[in-house]
Parts: C-alpha cells; structure tokens; sequence
C-alpha cells in the first residue's frame, strides 16, 4: 500500500462549488504539505503543518483552507472554487528534523478541474 | 527572481546519449539540494541527493557549486525509461524548512 494516499484522485467541480481534497499518511511524519502544480510553474506551496496544532500559510494559501484532523491526516478545502484553481494537487510529508533531511514524500495527486 | 531556476528542454536525445541538466538558484543560504523525478501527471519521486562533493548513482551523477549557486545532473548512456521531467529542488531554512522546486526539464529519450 501506498505512504501517502490523496482522495479523489481526479474531480471536476462547477464554479462556487466548495471542495475537500483530503490526504493521509502512513509514515508517522509530522509534517505535512499541500503544493499545486501548473504547467511552467513549477510546485507552488499553499499550507503546511509541522503537527496537528501547527498551521501555516504558504505561498498561495488565498481561497484556500486546510484541517489537519491527526497526525496522519491533512485536509484542503477549496471554499469556493473558481476556474484559476484547476491545476494538480499534491500532498507531501516530511520527516525533518527527526531525520535532518528536507526530503519530502509525495501522495499521487489530485486532478482538479473548475468548470 | 525565482528561488529555483532551470531549463524547460524539452531534450530530446538518442538512446545512449550523455545529457546534462542544469540549475540555479538565489538564495544563498540553502542547505540541500535535490534532483526529483516526475514522469507524466504522476508524483515527483527524489531520484537523489545533491552534495558539495557530488556525487554518483549508476548512471547518474550530480554536482553542487556553492559559490556559483549552481547544480547539475548528467545522466550517462540514457534509457528510454530516462523520459522524464526532472525537477531542480533545493531546501532553505525557513520557518516551513521548504523545498522550492524549479519548473522541471522534460527529457525525451529516443528509440
């Protein structure tokens, strides 16, 4: 089975609908990432969480919200999707400082489209 | 200016070629240094760990310049099974301990 699993891997969802993507983890990591993806723009952080009390804002973080409801668990919320939204979406742990590495571990994604 | 920069390719070489990837990046105080494979609409996967001394695994090699703020892969004797986007990533010590991630090369390997 896989460490880092993401539900629904694919979606298509109509403008102003609200959406949960929702990530969970089996690798007993306490830090957890949501990024999107956009062709010729690389990943672009929007929330992390070193653990269930700890929430923070990344990069891209306006329109949407996250719920880290465990340890293993991680939650974005698209309140109110818009079409610029549609784009691929990945969830990503990481074991630092545990293990003094940054490398993080990637879910499959999630294909958003926003009609 | 974009913390992580590299070259979009697309590279398409013949099976058996040496291609090099490369990569900058701005911040100066950044303290690791990826090279991550994605193949098409999957998730990126850390093919490997850059060091200040480089370094080897099979057929791929990595480097890190410091002081030029500079990374490279060179991948020797390609594979189909090479086709790829490889995707520059370098960690900096902020308060998400974050990796940026460049835009990616897409590597096309032909028969």
């Amino acid at each position: 089975d896989a460490d880092v699993t993401q539900t629904p891997r694919n979606r298509i969802t109509k403008t102003g609908k609200r959406i949960m993507l929702e990530c969970s983890q089996t690798k007993g990591h306490d830090r957890m990432y949501w990024y999107r993806q956009d062709p010729g723009l690389g990943l672009r952080l929007i929330y992390y969480s070193f653990d269930v009390k700890d929430i923070n804002k990344g990069e891209i973080s306006d329109g949407y919200s996250v719920s880290r409801q465990a340890q293993a668990k991680f939650s974005l919320s698209l309140e109110s999707a818009i079409p610029n939204q549609t784009a691929l979406y990945f969830c990503a742990t990481s074991d630092f400082p545990k293990t003094g590495t940054y490398e993080q571990y990637f879910g499959p994604g999630t294909r958003l489209t926003v009609t | 200016r974009k913390e992580v920069e590299q070259d979009p390719g697309p590279f398409n070489v013949p099976e058996g070629a040496t291609v090099a990837f490369n990569c900058t990046y701005s911040n100066s105080a950044s303290q690791s240094f990826f090279w991550y494979r994605q193949d098409c609409r999957k998730e990126p996967k850390l093919l490997m760990s850059v060091y200040s001394s480089g370094n080897e695994d099979g057929r791929f090699t990595a480097q890190l310049n410091r002081a030029s703020q500079y990374i490279s892969l060179l991948i020797r004797d390609s594979k189909l099974s090479d086709s790829a986007t490889y995707l520059c990533v370098v960690g900096t010590q902020t308060g998400a301990n974050n990796l940026f991630f460049g835009t990616g090369t897409r590597l096309t390997v032909i028969p």
